[in-house]
C-alpha cells in the first residue's frame, strides 16, 4: 500500500539547536509532497509542498525541506529552533492521479530553553 | 474569512447515538474531506467528495456515512456511535487544479467522545 513514513514521534531540540524531522514515500513514481503544522487545538495549516522544479522547497517560519528522489525521501529543517516551532509536524503525499491526501503518522516536536 | 468552520467542536455521545457533524467552506472550493486523528496514527481518511454530487470512501469508512449538501458543505453522520469512534474530526477542503496537487484547508476540529 502507498504509504508515507515519518521516522521519530517525538523530537527533542534546544532552542537555537538544528531541526530535522524525518520523511520518506514509498513509491516508485515520486507524489507531490508537503509538510503540515498543527499547533495544540487547532486545525493543520501547510508549511511547504514541492509538486516540480527546484528540489529545495523553502517554507514558512524558515523552514525548508528538499526532496530527494533516490532517497525516496523528503525531510524537514530549520536551522535554528524557535520555542514557538513547538507543535506536531505531518509530512503528507498526493500520488499521481489520486485526489486522496495520505498522511504519516506525525512527529511531535518540543523545544527546550 | 472563515475558511473551513466546523460544528460542534465538541461532543460526548453515549454507545448507540446518532449525531451529525456540520461542515461549511467558504472558499469555493470543490474538494472537501473528513479526516479522524488519533494518537500515533495520524490523519487517516475518512469520506471524500470530489467535487458536488459525488462522494467516495476513505481508508476507515465503516461506522459513518456522509452527505455533499452542496458545494460548500459537507457532513459527516454516525449513525450509531461506538466507543472506538470517540476521536478528533477534522473538515478539509481542497480549490480544484488540473493536477490536484493544491493544499488542504482545515477547520478546527470536533472533539467526540463516545462513552
Amino acid at each position: 500500500a502507498q504509504s508515507v513514513t515519518q521516522l521519530g514521534s517525538h523530537v527533542s531540540v534546544s532552542e537555537g539547536a538544528l531541526v530535522l524531522l524525518r520523511c520518506n514515500y514509498s513509491s516508485s513514481v515520486p507524489p507531490y509532497l508537503f509538510w503540515y503544522v498543527q499547533y495544540p487545538n487547532q486545525g493543520l495549516q501547510l508549511l511547504l509542498k514541492y509538486t516540480t522544479g527546484a528540489t529545495l522547497v523553502k517554507g514558512i517560519n524558515g523552514f525548508e525541506a528538499e526532496f530527494k528522489k533516490s532517497e525516496t525521501s523528503f525531510h524537514l529543517t530549520k536551522p535554528s529552533a524557535h520555542m514557538s516551532d513547538a507543535a506536531e509536524y505531518f509530512c503528507a503525499v498526493i500520488y499521481t492521479g489520486g485526489f486522496k491526501t495520505i498522511f504519516g503518522a506525525g512527529t511531535r516536536l518540543f523545544v527546550k530553553a | 474569512n472563515a475558511g473551513v468552520t466546523q460544528t460542534p467542536k465538541f461532543q460526548v455521545l453515549k454507545t448507540g447515538q446518532s449525531m451529525t457533524l456540520q461542515c461549511a467552506q467558504d472558499m469555493n472550493h470543490n474538494s472537501m474531506y473528513w479526516y479522524r486523528q488519533d494518537p500515533g496514527m495520524g490523519l487517516r481518511l475518512i469520506y471524500y467528495s470530489a467535487s458536488e454530487g459525488t462522494t467516495d470512501k476513505g481508508e476507515v469508512p465503516n461506522g459513518y456515512n456522509v452527505s455533499r449538501l452542496n458545494k460548500r458543505e459537507f457532513s459527516l453522520r454516525l449513525e450509531s456511535a461506538a466507543p472506538s469512534q470517540t476521536s478528533v474530526y477534522f473538515c478539509a477542503s481542497r480549490p480544484r487544479d488540473y493536477a490536484n496537487t493544491g493544499e488542504l484547508f482545515f477547520g478546527e476540529g470536533s472533539r467526540l467522545t463516545v462513552l
